[in-house]
């Protein structure tokens, strides 16, 4: 059974401190890791896929980047506005080497920036 | 920008009642996933659809839970009936899911969800 776990699962910086959420999984054959934003009353905001360890993605403060056991996503100077909750997912492939696209969640950190 | 509409945003109901939820998938998505939201377990995988054929749906409780496609702009989750345990946010989801190694899957889109409480 596909597992994803995500910590911390609360971190709280200050306005301009850089720091890293981590999102450690197993999976019978990774197809793609994928990262979701989520704000509270809003559906999850997809942010970035990533097929193979050693790959990395950049997105304005964001970066992340994968393992073949975890992803990182690194927030670098991060502002007030990046608080919510960070979701990381898998997604499995399957025997015949394509991918069925289900995603198995992680519980999510919740981020939290003070100006 | 596309999205996914789902309908209604909020429900109150009582216990024993049937629940339809509803959702528009974006316009040339072929995959569509029903996903359930709680503090506790976080978001599960309820079913989903591959052009508009089930593919999997042992994520529900098949006494109560019934999730259809019935054409492709429409996806319903039904509940019936109701129970309190089932209080939670519902989400659909939709995508387009490419079977070339290596390509495709881009992120799946989400709804605004439908927020259920069971009294």
């Amino acid at each position: 059974e596909d597992q994803v776990t995500q910590s911390p699962e609360a971190l709280r910086l200050q306005e301009g401190e850089s720091s890293s959420l981590n999102c450690s999984y197993t999976v019978s054959g990774l197809r793609g890791l994928f990262w979701y934003r989520q704000d509270p009353g809003k559906g999850p905001e997809f942010l970035f896929t990533l097929y193979s360890a050693g790959e990395e993605k950049e997105k304005e403060r964001l970066k992340a980047t994968l393992t073949k056991k975890e992803s990182f996503l690194h927030i670098t100077a991060p502002k007030p506005e990046d608080s919510a909750t960070y979701l990381c997912a898998v997604q499995a492939r399957n025997a015949g080497g394509t991918s069925y696209g289900k995603l198995t969640f992680g519980q999510g950190t919740i981020l939290t920036v003070h100006p | 920008d596309a999205r996914v509409t789902q309908t209604p945003r909020h429900k109150v109901t009582e216990m024993g009642q049937e629940v339809t939820m509803r959702c528009q998938p974006i316009l040339g998505h072929n995959t569509v996933f029903w996903y359930r939201q709680t503090m506790m377990q976080g978001l599960e995988l309820l079913a989903y659809f591959r052009n508009r054929a089930p593919l999997d749906d042992s994520g529900m409780p098949k006494d109560r839970f019934s999730a259809e496609m019935p054409d492709a702009t429409l996806a319903t989750l039904k509940i019936q009936p109701s129970e309190p345990r089932d209080s939670a946010v519902y989400f659909c989801a939709s995508g387009l899911v490419e079977w070339v190694q290596g390509q495709g899957d881009y992120g799946y889109t989400f709804g605004s969800g439908t927020r259920l409480t069971v009294v």
